[in-house]
């Protein structure tokens, strides 16, 4: 079995300063893990993705995230937040069940005040 | 490269009419294609799945059911939609014998009236 919980439903923070989107997961497997952004009406977007190589992760638009397999945590993170970061992000967790199932957090919605 | 389309981008259905969602991948061949679905305010919903033409796999008792009958076509359909039915539907595909990352079309925006 497998889980995600995204820690926060709401993040607000402001143009140019740090972004932290925290993500906890469970998985009896090794896990492959995701983030994900979805822009309003719109599909999600792959952001970064870990599969057990280098802990620290780097992903599009100045994203990052890091896998601690012993606080089983993977926090996003980005060190200045831009206005077009505004959007819902989803943490992703991956085990290997024959159908390459996803099991999504139930997202983290973040604003961007100018 | 892979593309994923689904159309239509919105649709507006009475109560009790009938509903046939469309996806279509290009650039790439046997993928795994799955249905989601997500109702305002929450997560993802998988609702189906399929390895192959003709192979659905449902997650979850409902009105809706799928079909595959091409190798990179994956209908959504119902007979009578519930006004439960509302939501933005996504589809997805994944590689055959690659990473577990999916991939996402850009979604139909369903309401039932």
């Amino acid at each position: 079995a497998q889980s995600v919980t995204q820690l926060d439903s709401h993040v607000s923070v402001s143009e140019g300063t740090p972004v932290l989107l925290r993500c906890n997961y469970s998985s009896s497997y090794s896990p492959s893990l995701f983030w994900y952004v979805q822009h309003p009406n719109k599909g999600l977007q792959l952001l970064l993705k870990y599969t057990s190589a280098a802990t620290l992760v780097k992903g599009i638009n100045g994203f990052e995230a890091e896998f601690k397999k012993s606080e089983t945590s993977f926090h996003l993170t980005k060190p200045s937040a831009h206005m077009s970061d505004a959007a819902e992000y989803f943490c992703v967790v991956s085990g290997y069940t024959g159908r390459r199932a996803l099991t999504f957090g139930s997202g983290t919605r973040l604003q961007v005040q100018p | 490269s892979q593309t994923i389309h689904q159309w239509p981008a919105t649709l507006v259905q009475p109560v009790g009419s009938p509903l046939s969602l469309e996806c279509t991948v290009e650039g790439t061949s046997n993928p795994n294609l799955y249905w989601y679905r997500q109702a305002a305010g929450r997560g993802l919903q998988l609702l189906f799945y399929s390895v192959g033409i003709g192979q659905i796999s449902s997650e979850v008792p409902q009105n809706l059911s799928a079909s595959r009958p091409q190798d990179r076509q994956f209908i959504l359909s119902s007979k009578k939609l519930l006004l439960s039915d509302s939501g933005f539907y996504l589809c997805a595909w994944s590689p055959r014998g690659g990473g577990n990352e999916q991939f996402f079309g850009p979604g139909t925006r369903l309401t039932v009236l």
